[in-house]
């Protein structure tokens, strides 16, 4: 079936060290979108990255889709209190629907 | 811009018993989403309308749930003769309509719901 991994599950950094977290699909995607979920609430749009080796950047928020459009990552540089939450990829194979990842989520020691 | 508002925040029912949510998305929005969210796990592909049109349901979805939107605006989503593994956060997202699934979704707060 059309899945989508992702990983880590979890990821605890101390503040001010980086965070990536991986996001790998066994088939081709058309599109992958990234959904930030903070402890208790609903999850809500960061990103979406549409082409072969597309690099988005917000702030200290890297995004990057794979070549081959199978492989997706967030990378956030310098991690802060507020940046605490999982992180979602959710990657859409074609169709009117978003397969979401497991998440990971990412905790900070101040 | 009021977001997608859902209602109850929480539902408990014994099981067995009938339980109907409600969602309104954001009013120019015309796809509305449903999704099931377990603890740890990511949101889980229900179903999805097109203005009042059901166009895909997940075939995670048994027959003991129904979605309805029936002018295109709010949903309501029935489970019928609830079971423990039912147990879940269910929401509701809203979008714009795109092709190939890439428009942002902007979802409500959810209904945690508990089954007895």
């Amino acid at each position: 079936g059309q899945q989508v991994m992702q990983i880590p599950q979890y990821q605890h950094v101390q503040e001010g060290e980086d965070f990536t977290t991986y996001c790998n699909s066994s088939t081709t995607l058309s599109n992958i979108q990234w959904y930030k979920q903070r402890p208790g609430g609903h999850p809500v749009f960061l990103i979406q990255l549409v082409k072969s080796g597309e690099v988005k950047k917000q702030k200290r928020l890297t995004f990057q889709f794979g070549e081959a459009k199978k492989n997706s990552s967030l990378h956030i540089t310098a991690t802060q209190t507020t940046d605490v939450g999982t992180y979602f990829c959710a990657g859409n194979f074609g169709n009117e629907k978003l397969t979401f990842g497991t998440g990971t989520r990412l905790t900070i020691i101040p | 811009d009021t977001g997608v508002s859902q209602d109850p925040r929480h539902k408990i029912t014994k099981r067995g018993q009938n339980v109907t949510f409600r969602c309104d998305p954001i009013s120019e929005h015309n796809r509305l989403y449903w999704y099931r969210q377990t603890l740890g796990q990511g949101p889980e592909f229900l179903t999805y309308f097109q203005n009042e049109a059901q166009l895909e349901k997940s075939r995670l979805l048994s027959d003991r749930f129904s979605a309805e939107r029936p002018k295109g605006s709010f949903s309501t989503l029935e489970i019928q003769r609830t079971e423990q593994g039912d147990s879940a956060m269910y929401l509701c997202a809203s979008s714009l309509a795109g092709t190939g699934g890439n428009q942002p979704q902007h979802f409500g707060d959810g209904t945690r719901l508990s089954i007895l």
